[in-house]
């Protein structure tokens, strides 16, 4: 049973500029959320996407937009980079839509110059 | 405020130690409650979930939960070097589905 992988490990971006970061579910999960975390802070969500539809959205502006694919990997994109938007992205799968433990992947660090 | 507060540390015990970590929350809807580890530049890891007011045991590490008073804790016995980590509570709803809430996290670090 192979864990939840991201890509990629780190990046570098400017303000104003796009990103689209990729994660991949633990096999047979097909419940994926994303959460962002600033240094020094926990993990905030941002949303979750349940069979190809988002069910759930956190206090984040419309510039994050995501997807699910049909295979159960997920996308998150930013739009408009912001300085603040420099963090450890996170992407977590579970079983089914609730009550059930999320396993985390290692995530994406983002730095927005 | 915050609907969960930790704090953050750093706390630092020596090898052997008990160490006891906690969380308070304001938002009574919180029904789930998990402790995840997070080593440096990893994702958090689950140590710990409940759903009710009172103490789960896992070898080292009991979870302990008391709804009344809003407040969850960690205790860790026998604290190892290799339990050096970032500590988060995280908290949910029922019908939240998987959102989770975190508190800041708590910096240990065991020393030989």
């Amino acid at each position: 049973e192979t864990g939840v992988t991201q890509s990629p490990t780190h990046l570098i971006k400017t303000r104003g500029q796009q990103v689209t970061l990729r994660c991949s579910s633990q096999s047979g999960h097909n419940t994926v959320s994303w959460y962002q975390q600033a240094l020094g802070q926990g993990p905030q969500f941002i949303f979750q996407y349940y069979r190809e539809e988002e069910n759930g959205r956190g206090n984040f502006p419309p510039r994050f937009s995501g997807l699910q694919f049909p295979n159960y990997s997920s996308e998150l994109n930013v739009n408009a980079l912001e300085l603040d938007d420099s963090a450890l992205y996170l992407c977590a799968s579970s079983l089914k839509l609730a009550g059930e433990t999320q396993y985390f992947g290692p995530g994406t660090r983002l730095l927005v110059l | 405020q915050k609907e969960v507060e930790q704090d953050p540390g750093p706390l630092s015990v020596p090898e052997g130690a008990i160490v006891s970590l906690n969380c308070t929350y304001s938002n009574s809807a919180f029904q789930y409650f998990m402790w995840y580890r997070q080593y440096s530049r990893k994702g958090p890891e689950l140590l710990m979930y409940t759903y009710s007011s009172g103490n789960k045991e896992d070898g080292r590490f009991t979870a302990q939960v008391d709804k009344s008073s809003k407040y969850i804790s960690l205790f860790i016995r026998d604290s190892q070097p290799s339990d050096s980590a970032t500590y988060l509570c995280a908290m949910s709803p029922p019908g939240g589905g998987n959102k989770l809430t975190f508190g800041t996290g708590t910096q240990l670090k065991v020393e030989l």
